[in-house]
């Protein structure tokens, strides 16, 4: 059964720290995995990765992937309240391109 | 660009009752999009697979019957869910997937559906 695990589930850390999201996963047929926000409704995409070492990297948000240990990390430096949300990474799997989730992070950043 | 809408946000229904969710890509075709059901504090579980002109594959466990997909455009495909009861109360979620690109899916912002 394909699986991914996101840890921690959640986390709160004070505005300005860096965090450190996982993603692990066990899967047949790896296509590439994915990153999204949500806040309150719609995910939002973050980044897409499909090589390995190869970091990705948005403003304060960074991705990197490794597909001989099966996980990815996602980075936020200086956090912001903004970036309070709940963090999916998101496995695609094979050619009917279908996304298997984890459970997400909720990420908390305060004042 | 890549802006998925979905209609309602919010539906309540009596028991018995069926509702049907719209999902739209707004700015591009979508050969295939996705429907998602997600409990709360939990993730997004996959309920089916929707493709322009053709029958919807669905996930094990997730009754056809019940959840009838039209995928009858390349910007649209619809959700019914029929006969609806209380335990189909949750957030359903959409997804599209231009055609020609990366594999990347758009979400809609979701629907919350209550079943009285």
């Amino acid at each position: 059964e394909d699986k991914v695990v996101q840890s921690p589930l959640s986390l709160v850390v004070h505005e300005g720290d860096t965090v450190t999201l996982n993603c692990s996963y066990e899967v047949t047929n790896f296509r590439s995995l994915l990153w999204y926000k949500q806040e309150k409704k719609a995910p939002t995409f973050l980044f897409m990765l499909t090589s390995s070492g190869i970091e990705k990297k948005s403003g304060r948000l960074s991705s990197i992937l490794d597909k001989k240990e099966l996980f990815s990390i996602l980075n936020i430096t200086a956090t912001q309240t903004g970036d309070s949300a709940v963090y999916l990474c998101a496995v695609e799997i094979g050619t009917a391109s279908k996304l298997t989730f984890g459970t997400g992070t909720r990420l908390q950043v305060t004042l | 660009g890549a802006v998925v809408s979905q209609h309602p946000s919010w539906v309540i229904c009596k028991s018995g009752t069926s509702v049907k969710i719209e999902c739209r890509s707004l700015d591009f075709q979508a050969t295939t999009m996705f429907w998602y059901r997600q409990f709360p504090k939990q993730s997004l579980m996959l309920m089916a697979t929707s493709n322009e002109g053709s029958k919807a594959t669905y996930e094990q466990g997730v009754e056809k019957d019940k959840f009838l997909i039209n995928h009858a455009s390349l910007t649209l495909s619809t959700l019914t869910v029929t006969s609806a009861h209380p335990e189909d109360s949750s957030f359903y979620i959409c997804s599209a997937r231009e055609w020609g690109t990366e594999n990347i899916q758009y979400f809609g912002a979701g629907t919350r559906l209550s079943v009285l």
